[in-house]
Parts: structure tokens; C-alpha cells; sequence
């Protein structure tokens, strides 16, 4: 499977406690994005990357998200200390460097903190 | 303020008719628009695209048309097949490659 992957696929936490995704995007897509949607929702813009350089991220990201992309490469997001309203799908998706404007999403992760 | 939105949130259809989303942008300056497909537990999936040069542009089985005028936006789906059933996006890119999306239209296949 070439496409976007992420994982875990879900995640159960305990309100208070440190979690962290992973994103694998297409290989050789320089751009990689961070989005979250809530149920009946559509997705909602977070961060993205342009290779290793955190380019943008939305008022929706707090202090307790933090993103990275050390190599260019996958991408990590972390939340700590998880809260209720942090549950939702996870969503990350990278486009090329030829057609940046059409981005490519991975299966998201469903975070659910307790 | 800028905003996607579809005008039903669910959509029935007989299987083998045509399906007709709608959704309207208020952005007048978009220039790229999208339709995503997103299934239970998925996430989504690139349908077809369109410019804002545009006012129509045609897929397999699929045809977005682009009206700037009134700023609407339609996916058309022929033949509507069960594996159709899902929720369907717009999104508009506002040209700094953020997607902006609508809520969404469910649209369920009746047999």
C-alpha cells in the first residue's frame, strides 16, 4: 500500500495522560498536513509541513499539541494532557510538490479520552 | 466569513439513478475546488477536482460542475451504485493550500 498511513488506527486514553500519532505520508510528497474532525463534521485544518519546516497551525492547535517532521519525512502530533473534548479522528494527509493543492489522506486515527 | 457549506445533510437514491450533491462556498476567491468521499472508520478520499476557469469537469462516473456566479458547487454521480454510499465533502482551497471543508451529505442507496 503506497498511500498515506497512520498509526495507531485507535486510541484510548485516560483524561490527563500523553498521547502521540504517527503519519507516514506518500513517499516523495513534501507537504503533509494535520487535520481533525469530529463527528457529523468535516474535517478541520491543524498544522502542516513543508518538508521539515512547520509552516502554518491553526488557533485550534493549544500549547498542549505540539507537531514535528524532524526529517522530511513521517510526522508525529502529540497532544498532552488529554482532555474530553480532544476526542476525535486524527486526520493526516500529504500532497506533491507538483500538485501541492490536492491533498491525499491516510485512514486517521480515532483518539477517545475518558 | 469564509464558509462551505452543502445544502442537505442526507440524500436518498434509488440505486441506479443519478446522485445530485450540492453545496455552496462564500469565498469568492477560491480558485480550487474538491469532493472528497469519506466512508465509515476512513478517511477521505479524493474524488475530482476543479478550477475556478472551469464550470464543468468530468471523472468516471462523476461530474463536478462550478457555478461562480452563485458561488455552487455539484457532484454528479451516474448509475449510483451501492459502494457509492458515504459522506461526501466539498472543499474549497484558498489558494495558501488549507482545505476548507462543509459538513458534509450523507447519501444512502436505497435497493
Amino acid at each position: 500500500d503506497t498511500g498515506v498511513s497512520q498509526d495507531p488506527r485507535h486510541k484510548i486514553t485516560k483524561r490527563g495522560q500523553n498521547v502521540t500519532f504517527r503519519c507516514d505520508p506518500i513517499s516523495e510528497h513534501n507537504r503533509l498536513y494535520w487535520y481533525r474532525q469530529t463527528l457529523g463534521q468535516g474535517p478541520e485544518f491543524l498544522t502542516y509541513f513543508q518538508n521539515e519546516a512547520q509552516l502554518e497551525k491553526s488557533r485550534l492547535l493549544s500549547d498542549r499539541f505540539s507537531a514535528e517532521r524532524p526529517k522530511g519525512s513521517f510526522s508525529t502530533l502529540e497532544i498532552q494532557r488529554t482532555e474530553q473534548g480532544d476526542s476525535a479522528m486524527y486526520l493526516c494527509a500529504s500532497s506533491p510538490q507538483t500538485a501541492q493543492e490536492t491533498q491525499y489522506f491516510g485512514p486517521g486515527t480515532r483518539l477517545l479520552v475518558l | 466569513g469564509e464558509s462551505v457549506g452543502l445544502h442537505l445533510p442526507t440524500l436518498s437514491v434509488q440505486e441506479g439513478d443519478n446522485s445530485i450533491i450540492n453545496c455552496a462556498y462564500s469565498n469568492s476567491a477560491s480558485d480550487y475546488f474538491i469532493w472528497y468521499k469519506q466512508e465509515s472508520g476512513k478517511g477521505p478520499q479524493f474524488i475530482i477536482d476543479i478550477r475556478s476557469n472551469m464550470d464543468k469537469r468530468q471523472g468516471q462516473r462523476v461530474t463536478v460542475l462550478l457555478n461562480k456566479t452563485v458561488k455552487h458547487l455539484s457532484l454528479q454521480i451516474a448509475a449510483t451504485q451501492p459502494g457509492d454510499s458515504a459522506v461526501y465533502f466539498c472543499a474549497e482551497n484558498l489558494g495558501d493550500d488549507k482545505i476548507i471543508f462543509g459538513k458534509g451529505t450523507r447519501l444512502h442507496i436505497l435497493p
